[in-house]
């Protein structure tokens, strides 16, 4: 299946900074790159995602970008601030797969201090 | 919140017991799964089913069971055979068999099953 890696594990930042999470998968035919939110207790919701066919999709202050020859989708959230704070998880299918299943990273617990 | 419905919230079973964790949807989507959430281990996927009457290990099966009856229904059996059965459990649907792999994946609020 696939393998989906997903960097850091924690990041802070300063309320106003930009923040990054990095994945990468392993398969070069997966063509859907979703990154979900999940805030304590709460439960993950999908807050954008994109697929193979665009390298960039913005959404106000959150953008993913996609490098396909790299296989590697990154999160950037610009001007953060204190309500970011939650763990967020980046997931990818197996491309050639018709096996209606996501791989999931490990998730990034961001801080966002003010 | 309406939707994907878990129950209970909270959950707890003395060892050697089998519980059953209860998932509803009433939003006519085909594929559901189950997903387990430990610190730091993100979602690990139980088991899955694409269409009802059928369904799928995932990665982490051992120890649990699932049914597919009816398509608002997926209800998972955490067994004696799960040797750490304590964690968060969720549950996810999404509107067509294969959509999970390129569709949003829709949760339920979660069971947090404790181990007495």
């Amino acid at each position: 299946g696939e393998n989906v890696e997903q960097h850091p594990s924690t990041l802070s930042v300063q309320e106003g900074d930009s923040a990054v999470i990095k994945c990468t998968y392993s398969d070069s035919a997966s063509n859907y790159f979703p990154w979900y939110k999940q805030e304590l207790g709460k439960r993950p919701q999908l807050i954008i995602d994109i697929r193979s066919n665009v390298g960039e999709k913005k959404d106000q202050r959150i953008a993913v970008t996609l490098n396909k020859t790299a296989k590697h989708f990154s999160l950037h959230i610009t001007e953060t601030q204190p309500e970011d704070s939650a763990v967020y998880f980046c997931a990818a299918p197996w491309g050639g797969s018709t096996l209606g299943r996501l791989y999931f990273g490990r998730g990034t617990q961001l801080t966002v201090w003010p | 919140d309406g939707g994907i419905t878990q129950s209970p919230k909270y959950l707890f079973r003395k060892e050697g017991q089998n519980v059953t964790l209860s998932c509803e949807q009433n939003l006519n989507h085909d594929a559901m799964y189950w997903y387990r959430q430990d610190p730091g281990q993100g979602l690990r996927l139980i088991y899955y089913s694409q269409i009802v009457n059928d369904f799928q290990k995932g990665d982490i099966a051992e120890g649990y069971s699932v049914s597919r009856e009816k398509k608002e229904s997926f209800p998972l059996t955490v067994t004696s055979a799960q040797k750490n059965p304590t964690a968060f459990y969720l549950c996810a649907s999404t509107p067509e068999g294969t959509g999970g792999a390129r569709e949003e994946q829709f949760f339920g609020p979660g069971t947090r099953l404790t181990v007495l």
